[in-house]
C-alpha cells in the first residue's frame, strides 16, 4: 500500500491551459505539503496544510490553488500555465506521532508545459 | 534567515568504502534534521531523523551526527554499495516559522562496483 500516492505521475500540457493534481496520504497524519523541485533539484515548498487549514503559503503565484477536502488529502490546482512551471510537484505528509515530524514524500508528479 | 549547505555536491567512490557526507546550517534554533536519499526520476526517502534534543541516529549501516552548536550534521555510510548510490539531501526544520524544512541541494553519491 503506497503511503502517499499523487497523481497523475506524468502531465504534458500546453500554455494557458488549467491543471490538478491530485495526492492523498493513508498515514493518518494531520499535515499536508507541496513542493516544487525545479530543473537544477532545488526543492523548495509551496504550500503546507495541517488539519485542512493553510499554514504555509510560500511566494506563489496565485494561479497556484491548493485545496484541502479533508486531512488525508491535499490537491493542487494550477491556472494559466506558463513554461515556468515545468517541474516536478511533490506531496508529502507528516504526523506528530511515532518519529515525529518525519516526511513522508509521493513518487512526485512530473509536469511538463509546452 | 536559515540556509543549508552541503558538501561536497558529488562524490564517486568504489564500493565497501566508508564515506561522510557533510550538511551545515546557519541557525542552531533548529526543530529537527532530516537525512533524505532521492533516486533518479523518484520520491524522497527518509532516512535518519534527528529531534533537536538528540545527538545522532542509527539505521542500519547509516550514521547521521547533529551538533546545534557549531550547526552541522554528518551522514555516515559504512561499507558502501552500488545500490547507496542516490542524491542524499538534509533538510532542517525551522523552530519557529511552523517548522518549515529548509533544504540543502544534495550531494550526488556514486558508488562504483
Amino acid at each position: 500500500d503506497t503511503a502517499v500516492s499523487q497523481t497523475p505521475k506524468y502531465l504534458v500540457t500546453q500554455m494557458g491551459n488549467d491543471k490538478s493534481i491530485k495526492c492523498e496520504q493513508n498515514l493518518g497524519h494531520d499535515t499536508m505539503y507541496w513542493y516544487k523541485q525545479d530543473s537544477k533539484k532545488f526543492l523548495k515548498i509551496m504550500f503546507s496544510y495541517n488539519n485542512k487549514e493553510l499554514i504555509i503559503n510560500e511566494t506563489v503565484p496565485n494561479r497556484f490553488s491548493p485545496k484541502s477536502p479533508d486531512k488525508a488529502h491535499l490537491n493542487l490546482h494550477i491556472n494559466s500555465l506558463e513554461l515556468g512551471d515545468s517541474a516536478v510537484y511533490f506531496c508529502a505528509s507528516s504526523g506528530l506521532a511515532g518519529r515525529r515530524g518525519e516526511l513522508f514524500f509521493g513518487e512526485g508528479s512530473r509536469l511538463t508545459v509546452l | 534567515k536559515q540556509e543549508v549547505t552541503q558538501i561536497p555536491a558529488a562524490l564517486s567512490v568504489p564500493e565497501g568504502e566508508n564515506l561522510v557526507l557533510n550538511c551545515s546550517f546557519t541557525d542552531s534554533a533548529i526543530y529537527n534534521l532530516q537525512w533524505f536519499r532521492q533516486d533518479p526520476g523518484k520520491g524522497l526517502t527518509s532516512l535518519l531523523l534527528i529531534q533537536s534534543s538528540q545527538r545522532e541516529q542509527t539505521s542500519g549501516r547509516l550514521n547521521a551526527s547533529l551538533d546545534k552548536s557549531s550547526g552541522r550534521s554528518t551522514l555516515y555510510i559504512a561499507a558502501s554499495q552500488p545500490g547507496d548510490s542516490a542524491t542524499y539531501l538534509c533538510a532542517v526544520g525551522d523552530a519557529g516559522n511552523n517548522r518549515k524544512l529548509i533544504w540543502g541541494l544534495g550531494t550526488s553519491l556514486a558508488v562504483n562496483p
